[in-house]
């Protein structure tokens, strides 16, 4: 069973374009992260958000934290070909000490 | 800096082979994790070590076994390599809820 669910799972955009990210569940998480992972390396952790209703900003990312803390969107306004890369949910339960469950995946190319 | 090192990036093994995948980071991490990773299913939990010595198994630990003698190294072993263990492997290491990742293995088994 998967209990993140991460959408969509493909996304092809121009430069310049916005788009979003979502991560669902029907868990409740202590706290939510985000990774970016390019071709050939290991995910880099973008940022945690650990408060329901938690909005942080980094540069033109905009993630979220759901009032529920059961899901988590991240916004990418005005995307660059930099910005390509695989981007991964993960989540932390109070039960399960310094594991985490990943969502799937969205794999994102911003064409030039 | 933090820095988690993988000790090969590219690994081509015969199936029944033995194999071992070796990780070291410099932070002084208690926590450290195995995954894969495979299109269409994400990372997946090999297994993971809360201390010297101690391990867990993960979600899909059958045909894996791990190591960790020192705080710093977690090996990964596949007794008898299979085709279907052909995947990339990652290597974490983790603060609190925080995980570092090295670079991972790609791992081709013939």
């Amino acid at each position: 069973t998967q209990l993140l669910e991460q959408s969509p799972q493909f996304l092809s955009i121009q430069e310049g374009e916005n788009l979003t990210v979502y991560c669902n569940s029907s868990s409740v998480f202590s706290s939510l992260q985000w990774y970016r992972q390019e071709p050939g390396e290991g995910p880099v952790l973008l940022v945690t958000v650990v408060t329901g209703g938690e909005v942080k900003k980094l540069k033109r990312l905009t993630f979220q934290f759901g009032d529920a803390r059961k899901d988590s969107s991240l916004h990418i306004t005005a995307a660059q070909p930099g910005d390509t890369g695989l981007y991964l949910c993960a989540g932390a339960r109070v039960t399960s000490g310094s594991r985490l469950t990943f969502g799937e995946g969205t794999q994102l190319t911003v064409n030039p | 800096d933090v820095k988690v090192t993988q000790s090969s990036r590219y690994l081509v093994k015969r199936t029944g082979e033995k194999v071992f995948l070796e990780c070291v980071q410099d932070m002084d991490h208690e926590n450290m994790f195995w995954y894969r990773q495979d299109p269409g299913l994400g990372l997946r939990l090999i297994y993971f070590s809360y201390d010297v010595k101690m391990k867990e198994k993960g979600d899909i630990p059958e045909g894996y076994s791990v190591s960790r003698e020192k705080k710093e190294r977690f090996s990964l072993i596949l007794e008898s390599a299979s085709t279907n263990q052909t995947s990339m492997y990652l290597c974490a290491s983790s603060w609190y809820e925080t995980q570092y990742f090295g670079p991972g293995t790609r791992l081709l088994v013939l």
